[in-house]
């Protein structure tokens, strides 16, 4: 079965330094890999997608991820935080059945200081 | 082009009442998809609609239906409401099994 760990449930950074939210993922299979970001009291955007393809995946925002078989991670990365970026944000896996279905990690938040 | 909406926006049933969300999806789409989010947890997977039908549930007891219409939109059913049913709940649309959409969310807090 498809599942996603996601290693810390805040991170905090400052303004314009990195921003790194670790993801660990357990598939049988090559897997679909997803990062959302649920800004408060609206739904989820699609950030990024990993379909087998590049490895290093580029998304919306500035935000990339790679991913990493060895580790089986896929680690979410942006060179310099903004304000605009403080959300939740989730990784996800999708499942391998006919529907798809996604399933989700537990959610990272991430606050960004001034 | 109108996104995924839901309807309503936030909602507030007492205990053993019973309760219809509605989603009207992407243009285009023909697949609806709800999930389930608790305060401070990820979505968790209801079902899926395809064609009308029900094509995939997750972990969620009868208590939960749905349905589809030939317009592609869906409800969410939630009869014998619990406390723990308090959540909210997201609709998301998709072209068959591709990328899916999400909606704002519908807010339901059980009393």
């Amino acid at each position: 079965a498809q599942s996603v760990t996601q290693l810390d449930s805040h991170v905090s950074v400052s303004e314009g330094t990195p921003v790194l939210l670790r993801c660990n993922y357990s598939s049988s299979y090559s897997p679909s890999l997803f990062w959302y970001v649920q800004h408060p009291n609206k739904g989820l955007q699609l950030l990024l997608k990993y379909t087998s393809a590049a490895t290093l995946v580029k998304g919306i925002n500035g935000f990339e991820a790679e991913f990493k078989k060895s580790e089986t991670s896929f680690h979410l990365t942006k060179p310099s935080a903004h304000m605009s970026d403080a959300a939740e944000y989730f990784c996800v896996v999708s499942d391998l059945t006919a529907t798809d279905k996604l399933i989700f990690g537990t959610g990272t938040r991430l606050q960004v200081f001034p | 082009d109108a996104g995924v909406t839901q309807s309503p926006t936030h909602l507030i049933k007492t205990r053993g009442q019973q309760v219809t969300l509605r989603c009207s999806p992407k243009s285009g789409h023909d697949t609806v998809s709800w999930y389930q989010q608790a305060l401070g947890q990820g979505p968790q997977f209801i079902f899926q609609y395809y064609e009308e039908e029900e094509r995939q549930r997750g972990n969620f007891p009868d208590r939960f239906s749905g349905h589809q219409f030939p317009n592609y939109s869906s409800e969410l059913n939630v009869n014998a409401l619990l406390l723990g049913d308090s959540a909210l709940y997201l609709c998301a649309s998709s072209f068959r099994q591709y990328e899916q959409y999400f909606g704002p969310g519908t807010r339901l807090t059980v009393t």
